[in-house]
């Protein structure tokens, strides 16, 4: 079975530049999740997806980010304009979906990592 | 709200002997999973193992496993004859659901096997 693949694996921009990140997610896995994971800290959820709904994008900051997730497969994360705070890897995860709470587990892609100069 | 606490920051254990990385929550919910991620330097995160809160049996995984107290909110993860590979973060999460399943992520710890 194919795992969760994301490319960039890294970017380099400078600041006030336009970046954007592209996630497939695991066949058949309804929910994807896009997350931010500054160096030294745990991964926080910046925006989940449940097919191409979106269900939580409370900690997304709209000014800048935005996402898409195009038939409820692949999905795209930008950020138009890119700030220094914006450094760090970005993370793509997807689960088979709230059908199956008791065995939903997060399969997580190798990662984005956004250098803003 | 729903919080995760790593209050190790830093561990270090010498190859072949055992340590427990701590885990704490805070959540009103009664139906809920937990985590224990492993991420590698510069690799993907996995899963290492997992524990539903309805269980009382302590989840166990090959070398891993873990010491789940509901009444006190803790989820540590024990590692026994610990090898160089098991050098990596480990992240704590929590996850319940309501209309979609919720996760939430501890700060991490960072393990280091040494020789």
């Amino acid at each position: 079975e194919a795992g969760v693949a994301q490319s960039p694996r890294y970017k380099i921009i400078e600041k006030r530049q336009s970046v954007a990140f592209w996630c497939n997610p695991i066949s058949g896995h309804a929910t994807l999740y896009w997350y931010q994971q500054i160096l030294g800290q745990g991964p926080k959820l910046l925006i989940q997806f449940q097919n191409n709904g979106v269900v939580d994008d409370s900690q997304l900051p709209k000014d800048r980010f935005s996402a898409e997730r195009l038939k409820g497969v692949d999905s795209t994360l930008k950020i138009q304009p890119a700030k220094l705070e914006d450094s760090a890897v970005y993370l793509c995860a997807s689960s088979l979906g709230p059908s199956k709470p008791g065995t939903d587990t997060q399969y997580f892609g190798p990662g984005t990592r956004l250098t803003v100069l | 709200a729903q919080t995760v606490t790593q209050s190790q920051p830093e561990m270090s254990v010498q190859e072949a002997e055992t340590v427990t990385l701590s885990c704490t929550y805070d959540t009103s919910e009664n139906n809920y999973y937990l985590f224990w991620y492993k991420q590698p330097p510069s690799r993907q995160m996995i899963l290492v193992i997992r524990q539903e809160a309805y269980k009382q049996q302590n989840a166990t995984e090959n070398r891993f496993s873990v010491n789940f107290q509901k009444a006190a909110k803790s989820f540590s993860l024990k590692i026994s004859d610990s090898q160089l590979g098991d050098t990596a973060m480990y992240f704590c999460a929590f996850m319940y659901h309501s209309n979609f399943n919720k996760f939430y992520f501890g700060s991490g710890t960072k393990l280091n096997v040494k020789p």
